[in-house]
């Protein structure tokens, strides 16, 4: 199975902040890559799709990058709303993996 | 409006059964491949099984294979997980996922998710 590991697993910031979140694939997933916000008691939203591509609906605040092993996902201008846990998911085997989550909390 | 609807989470024994059901909604179901994604408390998110939009493929993770069996009926819209000898670590809210575009892809619907406990 392919691991994905996020990092950091905790984040604290600030309103107005841009924070970065890094996922890194235990081998290439080319760009079959998801990230996903989750709120306390709620399904999981899809933020990116194919490492980069934004979901219709999300704010361009969220933006996705990388290939092969390493990707990042960068909020821009962190909002009250984006306080949440979010999660990477690879898709590249039928084995579907997500990372273990980084919890953004307000500073 | 679009959705999809979990049902028959539970309290069940170790060694039990159960069956989740996922009926879908303003959609055309047997376009897409569907999965089931489960939380269990304070972890993150485990991906358990896939099915191909037409039911003839099925996937499962390690850690469910020959005691979950995913299933779907496109004439009712409905994805089905028969569980079998339940384990206390398959406690867990489960989610019913429609995949983006293709058998293997992101999950662009979930649905509000079916909590499953399995104590004695």
């Amino acid at each position: 199975d392919i691991q994905m590991t996020q990092s950091p697993s905790n984040l604290s910031a600030s309103v107005g902040d841009i924070v970065t979140i890094t996922c890194r694939a235990s081998r290439s997933i080319r760009s079959w890559l998801a990230w996903y916000q989750q709120k306390p008691g709620k399904a999981p939203k899809l933020l990116i799709y194919k490492a980069s591509s934004l979901e219709s609906g999300v704010p361009s605040r969220f933006s996705g990058s990388g290939f092969g092993t390493e990707f990042t996902l960068t909020i821009s201008s962190l909002q009250p709303d984006d306080f949440a846990t979010y999660y990477c998911q690879q898709y590249d085997s039928y084995s579907d993996t997500f990372g273990q989550g980084t919890k953004l909390e307000i500073k | 409006e679009v959705q999809l609807v979990e049902s028959g989470g539970g309290l069940v024994q170790p060694g039990g059964s159960l069956r989740l059901s996922c009926a879908a909604f303003g959609f055309t179901f047997n376009n897409y491949a569907m999965s089931w994604v489960r939380h269990a408390p304070g972890k993150g998110l485990e991906w358990v099984s896939s099915i191909s939009n037409s039911g003839d493929t099925t996937y499962y993770a390690e850690s469910v294979k020959g005691r979950f069996t995913l299933s779907r009926d496109n004439s009712k819209d409905t994805l089905y997980l028969q569980m079998n000898s339940l384990r206390a670590e398959d406690t867990a809210v489960y989610y019913c996922a429609k995949r983006l575009r293709y058998r293997e892809d992101a999950f662009d619907m979930w649905g509000q998710g079916t909590m499953v406990t399995v104590s004695s």
